[in-house]
């Protein structure tokens, strides 16, 4: 069975710092890896997408893939207390469908 | 926005009922899939259609069917509606078959009571 894996949480960080959020899949033949903020009553939003082995920035925010690990983290620098959410992780497989963690919710202290 | 629109916004249902919820695609979106997010966790994949026709199904009870019209726009129908069907519906379109980013509309918050 195709599984995502994230820490629950919830992840509390001061505003300021540096957020680091993980993730990890069992699927080796995936290709396209997803990470998602949801707001409280919200539908998900996309924040990332990455394909290639690295790290990909996209303002404050980078993602870091490793297909040899299995795993993708999401680094978000200078945390705001706007970026308080639940993140999710999802990654796709070989019939282009979403399997999706379960989310980290993540706290910034101001 | 994602130019992805879904209706209605918020419903409560009674247990046995039926329910219809509607969703738009994103202009040129070929391919549309539904996905059930029960309160905190993540979304579950229900089906995916792609030209009218449904080309992958998750692990949802028959109950759970769906349309895609010629427009590709988008039904999902839940038949016999039970209490742990309450949850927010997402639809989501994409370009199909290119690894594409799937783009949300703001879901259906469905409540069974």
């Amino acid at each position: 069975q195709k599984e995502v894996e994230q820490n629950s949480g919830p992840l509390s960080v001061p505003e300021g710092a540096i957020a680091s959020l993980n993730c990890t899949y069992s699927d080796r033949v995936s290709q396209s890896f997803f990470w998602y903020r949801q707001y409280s009553g919200k539908s998900p939003e996309l924040i990332m997408s990455i394909y290639s082995n690295g790290d990909k920035e996209d303002g404050r925010f980078t993602a870091q893939l490793n297909k040899a690990s299995q795993y993708v983290s999401l680094l978000i620098r200078d945390s705001q207390p706007s970026d308080s959410a639940t993140y999710l992780c999802a990654v796709m497989d070989s019939n282009y469908q979403l399997i999706w963690g379960a989310g980290t919710k993540l706290i910034i202290k101001p | 926005e994602t130019g992805v629109t879904q209706s209605p916004t918020h419903l409560i249902k009674t247990r046995g009922q039926q329910v219809t919820l509607r969703c738009s695609s994103q202009s040129g979106h070929n391919t549309v899939s539904w996905y059930q997010q029960a309160l905190g966790q993540g979304p579950q994949f229900i089906f995916q259609y792609y030209r009218e026709e449904e080309n992958g199904r998750g692990n949802f009870p028959p109950r759970f069917s769906g349309l895609q019209f010629p427009n590709y726009s988008s039904e999902l129908n839940v038949n016999a509606l039970e209490l742990d069907d309450s949850a927010l519906y997402l639809c989501a379109s994409s370009l199909s078959g290119s690894g594409n980013t799937i783009y949300f509309g703001e879901g259906s918050w469905l409540t069974v009571v």
